[in-house]
């Protein structure tokens, strides 16, 4: 039982460019979350989404979207990367009695 | 004002020593509270779900009060590998938006 998975764990992005992380669940969890994590700070939620075909905004949503065309599955798009999104990206999933399980995290440079 | 505050760290404690965290959240429509230990930049993981009649795991204890709208959570007898940082969570709304706290940071000293 993987729980939550995310993928790629490491990435070096150059500014401008494109790329999406996936988080990737086995627990039918309805609720899922990408939150991102800066030094000294604490997790700032960027987008999250509430079922299948759902997405909705967090604090921190601009230079990111999301879609979630499966259950399963909930994807982080950066269209084109800048140096200010060079942080550690967790992925959440909840169900509706909770908690929250998280995945391992994707550390991402952009230079 | 951030939706989920806790104290500032970090607390320095010695082996044994009991320490106390809190934390207050300011939208009274929150419905679950939890505690989360987060290691060095790994994924945070679950100590214990919050319950205002109050719940116990070993040496770890937790309380809410939804009135004051306050969360604590306190560590008896700390060990050295009780040294993380640990997160305050509540869920908000309908939609369970899953809210964090900034964290507040333990190192347990011999």
């Amino acid at each position: 039982n993987a729980g939550v998975t995310q993928t790629p764990k490491f990435r070096v992005l150059k500014t401008g460019q494109s790329m999406t992380l996936l988080c990737a669940q086995d627990m039918n969890h309805e609720y899922m979350y990408w939150y991102r994590q800066d030094p000294g700070m604490g997790l700032r939620l960027i987008h999250y989404s509430v079922g299948e075909g759902t997405t909705a905004k967090g604090e921190v949503p601009d230079g990111y979207n999301v879609s979630r065309l499966k259950k399963q599955n909930f994807l982080l798009g950066l269209e084109s990367a800048a140096p200010s999104q060079t942080s550690v990206y967790f992925c959440a999933t909840l169900s509706s009695t909770g908690p929250a399980f998280f995945g391992q995290g994707t550390r991402l440079t952009v230079v | 004002r951030k939706e989920v505050e806790q104290d500032p760290g970090p607390f320095n404690v010695p082996e044994g020593a009991t320490v106390a965290f809190n934390c207050t959240y300011s939208n009274s429509a929150s419905q679950s509270f939890f505690w989360y230990r987060q290691d060095c930049r790994k994924e945070p993981k679950l100590l214990m779900s919050v319950y205002s009649s109050g719940n116990e795991d070993g040496r770890f204890t937790a309380q809410l009060n939804r009135a004051s709208q306050y969360i604590s959570l306190l560590i008896r007898d700390s060990k050295l590998s009780d040294s993380a940082t640990y997160l305050c969570v509540v869920t908000v709304g309908g939609y369970n938006k899953l809210i964090f706290g900034a964290g507040t940071r333990l190192a347990v000293h011999p």
